[in-house]
């Protein structure tokens, strides 16, 4: 069975201080990953990885996909209070339906100022 | 801007009672939309797929006959929750394609008393 797991599932920090949320996945039929933020509604898109090791950067989020690992992180850096939310990876199948997301549990991350 | 519209954005009705929920994609046609549900501190699953002008595809353990599709148009997907109960009680999103980036509709909080 297709699986997406994240880790850890909430996490707290302080204002400034970095953090590093893992992805792994067993998906037959890989097409691309994921990551999406969600604050008390739709989640808002962030990065798709689709190659291994080449990083994807915006500001101060960035993120990298082991394709041989089966696994991706995403990193924060210095962290505010408006990064607090639901941090969501998901895995899209390359078969049937293609564009069919699988999603992880989401980390839930609180930013304390 | 939003490439997809979802409403409403939240709605609360009675018990017994069915509700639609709307997503209309916006300056191009949606073949496929892709439906989801998330309860509160859960992830998104996905219910159902539809592809205009063809049957619902449903995900194992989701009832077609409760959570009716319609996807008659490239620019229109509904879905209607039928005889409403309180563990309807949700967050439903749509989710379009061809949009790669994987936008999503709006969501709607349904809440059912």
């Amino acid at each position: 069975e297709d699986k997406v797991v994240q880790s850890p599932l909430s996490l707290v920090v302080h204002e400034g201080d970095t953090v590093t949320l893992n992805c792994s996945y067993e998906v037959t039929n890989f097409r691309s990953l994921l990551w999406y933020k969600q604050e008390k509604k739709a989640p808002t898109f962030l990065f798709m990885l689709t190659s291994s090791g080449i990083e994807k950067k915006s500001g101060r989020l960035s993120s990298i996909l082991d394709k041989k690992e089966l696994f991706s992180i995403l990193n924060i850096t210095a962290t505010q209070t408006g990064d607090s939310a639901v941090y969501l990876c998901a895995v899209e199948e390359s078969s049937g339906n293609t564009g069919k997301l699988i999603f992880g549990q989401g980390t839930t991350l609180q930013v304390k100022p | 801007g939003a490439v997809v519209s979802q409403h409403p954005s939240w709605v609360i009705c009675k018990s017994g009672t069915s509700v639609k929920i709307e997503c209309r994609s916006l300056d191009f046609q949606a073949t496929t939309m892709f439906w989801y549900r998330q309860f509160p501190k859960q992830s998104l699953m996905l219910m159902a797929t539809s592809n205009e002008g063809s049957k619902a595809t449903y995900e194992q353990g989701v009832e077609k006959d409760k959570f009716l599709i319609n996807h008659a148009s490239l620019t229109l997907s509904t879905l209607t929750v039928t005889s409403a109960h309180p563990e309807d009680s949700s967050f439903y999103i749509c989710r379009p394609l061809p949009i790669r980036t994987a936008f999503f509709g709006q969501g709607t909080r349904l809440t059912v008393v």
